[in-house]
């Protein structure tokens, strides 16, 4: 079973663009999570998406939105990037069962400059 | 109320000894505590985790600890080999809420 894949694994940004991150889960889950990681704040859950909706949300700025295809793929966006906003962001997948465990992929490094 | 609080932050053990790792949640709603593992360049990999219904869980040579009244659990690795030098994250979350909460990481080194 293939595991979760994200593309890019590396982009490089300019201040105040605007970025968009791609999360395929496994086949069959139906949950994608999104997490940011630094090496400052550790991982931070962003936001989390069931069935195209948005069930659970992070404490992070509007700047930051996702949104989830009918087939479970995802994709996060950045608008207005900042220095800041460099990290490896990750997405991971789950059943959404009574196990509940969630499987990551290997990240997007973003790099803003 | 929704910190995990994680320590050490980095460690060295020599090989064949115990890792132990320990880790501390404020929120009793938690019902979901698991170790991720994370090599550099990887996402973290789930290691094991643990229901609070249950006092300890062991899986090979990883076994979680859980203290419920003490909100603590911790990660033991026995006989730990080179290849576990890596960085491990403990987490909490609550049924129904696929958010997880993160603990800092503990940088783990296996020395010859």
């Amino acid at each position: 079973k293939a595991g979760v894949t994200q593309t890019p694994r590396y982009l490089i940004k300019t201040r105040g663009q605007q970025v968009t991150l791609s999360c395929s889960p496994i086949s069959g889950h139906r949950s994608v999570s999104w997490y940011q990681q630094t090496p400052g704040q550790g991982l931070q859950f962003l936001f989390e998406y069931f069935s195209e909706t948005q069930r659970n949300k992070g404490n992070f700025p509007g700047r930051f939105s996702g949104r989830q295809f009918s087939n479970s793929r995802s994709e996060m966006n950045v608008s207005t990037l900042e220095l800041g906003d460099s990290a490896l962001y990750l997405c991971a997948s789950s059943l959404v069962s009574l196990s509940y465990e969630q499987y990551f992929g290997p990240g997007t490094r973003l790099t803003v400059t | 109320q929704q910190q995990v609080k994680q320590s050490p932050q980095s460690l060295i053990v020599q090989k064949g000894g115990i890792s132990i790792i320990n880790c501390a949640y404020e929120n009793t709603a938690f019902d979901y505590f698991p170790w991720y593992q994370q090599f550099p360049g990887k996402g973290p990999a789930l290691l094991i985790a643990i229901r609070p219904d249950v006092s300890e869980k062991k899986e090979g040579r990883f076994t979680i600890s859980f203290n419920k009244s003490a909100k603590q659990f911790s990660l033991h690795i026995m006989d730990s080999q080179p290849g576990d030098s890596a960085t491990y994250f403990c987490a909490a979350g609550y049924f129904g809420n696929e958010k997880l909460t993160f603990g800092t990481g503990t940088r783990l080194t296996i020395i010859p």
